[in-house]
């Protein structure tokens, strides 16, 4: 199974920050790396596929960067409802494989 | 717009079997991979398995002599049974819909969940 580690695994920050979450596969896989937004009790919110496509409706401050191994969602500036949970996803092979999520949390 | 509504027993004791069924509302049914995941009680997410409308499956190795998944054309359902279950099956598990091109797949598309507890 393709392993993938995010750091930090949490993070706290203020409104109108501008974060970085990384995600690193332990081989490479391409650009298949999905990023999922998850707030309490709810799904998971599908923000970034194929590394760097914004999914429709997600704001522009979302974006990601990198391709092989190492991958970076970047936040521009932090709104209140991004407060949540963040995963990355490897789709490069079956069985799909999850980061293991970095919390986003209110400085 | 798509919609995915899952539902299925909540409390199950060990060695039971788990069932649960999502329903694809407004949307095709055909051109996808229909997903479940699930999610333990303050912790990641964990890929069960995939199905398309043929029939053709996808499982984690890791719970493959366990799990199937089916399929109801007729229906727009998909189904996850998931054999002798223990407590460390007790999780959120989603149903999602799995899209795929020459360069991605992903999961768009998301039930709300369905909480299963594994007791005696």
């Amino acid at each position: 199974d393709i392993q993938m580690t995010q750091s930090p695994s949490s993070l706290s920050a203020s409104v109108g920050d501008r974060v970085t979450i990384t995600c690193r596969a332990s081989q490479s896989i391409s650009s298949y790396l999905n990023w999922y937004q998850q707030k309490p009790g709810k799904a998971p919110k599908l923000l970034i596929f194929a590394a760097s496509s914004l999914q429709s409706g997600v704001p522009s401050r979302f974006s990601d960067s990198g391709s092989g191994t190492d991958f970076t969602l970047t936040i521009s500036s932090l709104q209140p409802e991004d407060f949540a949970t963040y995963y990355c996803q490897q789709s490069y092979s079956t069985p799909y494989t999850f980061g293991q999520g970095t919390k986003l949390e209110i400085k | 717009q798509v919609q995915l509504q899952q539902w299925g027993a909540g409390l199950l004791k060990p060695s039971e079997t788990l069932s649960l069924t999502c329903a694809v509302y407004g949307g095709s049914f055909s051109g996808y991979y229909w997903t479940w995941i699930r999610q333990p009680p303050g912790k990641g997410l964990e890929w069960i398995g995939e199905i398309n409308h043929s029939g053709s499956t996808n499982y984690n190795p890791s719970l493959k002599s366990r799990v199937a998944i089916s399929v109801d054309t007729s229906k727009n359902q998909f189904s996850l049974q998931l054999s002798s279950v223990t407590a460390a099956d007790t999780a959120v598990y989603y149903c999602a819909r799995g899209r795929n091109g020459p360069t991605y797949y992903y999961m768009d598309v998301w039930g709300k969940g369905t909480t299963v507890t594994v007791s005696s």
